[in-house]
């Protein structure tokens, strides 16, 4: 079954510094999501993507993150200066259609950040 | 705006033992209500989703879940669990009016004891 592929599995870095998160979606999927869990809290949805532009966005994605899909596989989620609050799991999803239609979104294994 | 709540944090059952675990939305129309999985180390699995028709939904692993309107609620169950079963579940609701975004509830932690 093809899968959604995230990397690194773990991030650490300082405060401060820029860290991008990389991921690969379902070839054939053209809705792109990142989500993140802060250590025991709930699952928080971050942005979703489609057709090159974001489609929407929660207050948590604030000037900070950035996303992009700089070729026609990679969808890379950037936080321009972290902070220690960033620290958590970062999830990346896909799907075929809208989230929440008849497509149910395909998550990756998570990327630990780590800010210290 | 949707929310999702699961009462039980952590649950531990022996095998054989029925399961269910309770989930409640809160969201003024119509809902797609689904349930992931997390295994140790894995990333979230779809056990099952429900849009529209019966009810009752069935899916993977022997797991079901009900969809009861009149009390926003939508709750996993499994007759017989299973050692493999250990993981945690999580609830998630996406309104049709809230375009792609799914909100999770906070999951449920459950150990299966052999």
């Amino acid at each position: 079954e093809p899968e959604v592929t995230q990397t690194p599995s773990h991030q650490v870095t300082q405060m401060g510094q820029e860290v991008i998160l990389r991921c690969v979606p379902i070839s054939n999927h053209l809705y792109f999501y990142w989500y993140r869990q802060i250590l025991g809290q709930k699952v928080e949805f971050l942005v979703s993507f489609y057709n090159n532009e974001i489609s929407e966005k929660s207050e948590i994605f604030d000037d900070q993150f950035s996303v992009e899909r700089p070729d026609g596989s990679n969808f890379t989620l950037k936080i321009r200066s972290t902070k220690l609050e960033d620290s958590a799991m970062y999830f990346c999803a896909s799907s075929e259609r809208p989230g929440g239609s008849n497509s149910p979104l395909h998550f990756g294994n998570g990327t630990r950040l780590t800010v210290t | 705006a949707q929310s999702v709540s699961q009462h039980n944090h952590h649950v531990i059952l022996s095998e054989a033992a029925s399961l269910e675990l309770g989930c409640n939305y809160s969201y003024g129309g119509t809902v797609n209500l689904f349930w992931y999985v997390q295994y140790p180390g894995q990333h979230l699995q779809l056990l099952l989703k429900y849009f529209s028709g019966d009810p009752l939904v069935k899916g993977i692993k022997g797991f079901e879940a009900e969809f009861i309107k009149s009390k926003f609620s939508f709750n996993l169950r499994k007759p017989s669990v299973q050692w493999s079963d250990t993981a945690e579940y999580f609830c998630a609701v996406n309104g049709n009016n809230a375009g792609n975004m799914l909100t999770f509830g906070g999951g449920t932690r459950l150990m299966v004891k052999p």
